[in-house]
């Protein structure tokens, strides 16, 4: 158990939906990552928040947003779904004092399936 | 940028054989290299990581690599592997300095056969 959680574990939805997915990072831990893990295009990054502000961006599509709030907890909005979001999106943290500012811990996932 | 190759997708393996996994990375910027595994539904876990120092690093599970700079390698050893070791096997690197962001590699998925 990495101490990461996220919900929900599954979601299925149509296309042109929106859906919401969330995550709460390790006690401690200021920043939290999201990735997306699909077959074709392997682990991508997606975006980095860091004690509320957002510190990096990669392949994340506009019609995907994120946010970290106070508690430091995270979501992530897609909207507008299309078969092509079907995907496992994990989200990660980092920051303890513990761990180091390099590891990064992985929650289980959600698994999206779009139909 | 950086980017990571890892040269095989699949490695077939009997249990309590040797096994090496291969990354290849090409960064123009000092690096930092980690190994990571993914058990099946689950997320990924780190197994070890190369910051600076010793070449050879150990990691969780029996699990080492070797960082040889000269040939831009992280492979990913073991001695003798079980059963409990099937998993995906992701090697990521990420420049020294700068942002925390890893770039992963494609992933080898290790199979290992009783």
């Amino acid at each position: 158990d990495s101490g990461v959680t996220q919900t929900p574990k599954h979601l299925i939805t149509a296309t042109g939906q929106r859906v919401t997915l969330r995550c709460s990072p390790r006690s401690g831990d200021l920043s939290v990552y999201w990735y997306q893990q699909s077959l074709d295009q392997g682990l991508q990054f997606l975006i980095q928040y860091y004690n509320g502000e957002e510190r990096a961006k990669g392949n994340i599509l506009e019609r995907f947003s994120a946010q970290q709030f106070p508690d430091l907890h995270s979501e992530l909005n897609l909207s507008s779904l299309e078969l092509g979001d079907s995907a496992l999106y994990f989200c990660a943290s980092s920051g303890s004092l513990a761990g180091g500012l390099d590891t990064q811990y992985f929650g289980p996932g959600t698994r999206l399936t779009v139909l | 940028a950086q980017s990571v190759t890892q040269l095989d997708s699949q490695v077939p393996v009997f249990e309590e054989a040797p096994v090496e996994l291969r990354c290849n990375y090409s960064s123009s910027v000092s690096v930092y290299l980690f190994w990571y595994v993914q058990y099946p539904n689950q997320g990924l876990q780190l197994l070890l990581k190369y910051l600076s120092g010793s070449t050879l690093v150990k990691g969780i599970n029996g699990f080492e690599a070797e960082f040889n700079k000269s040939q831009t390698s992280f492979h990913l050893r073991k001695p003798s592997v079980h059963i409990s070791d099937t998993a995906e096997y992701f090697c990521a690197v990420r420049a020294s300095g700068g942002s925390y962001i890893p770039t992963f590699g494609r992933g080898t998925s290790l199979i290992v056969h009783p």
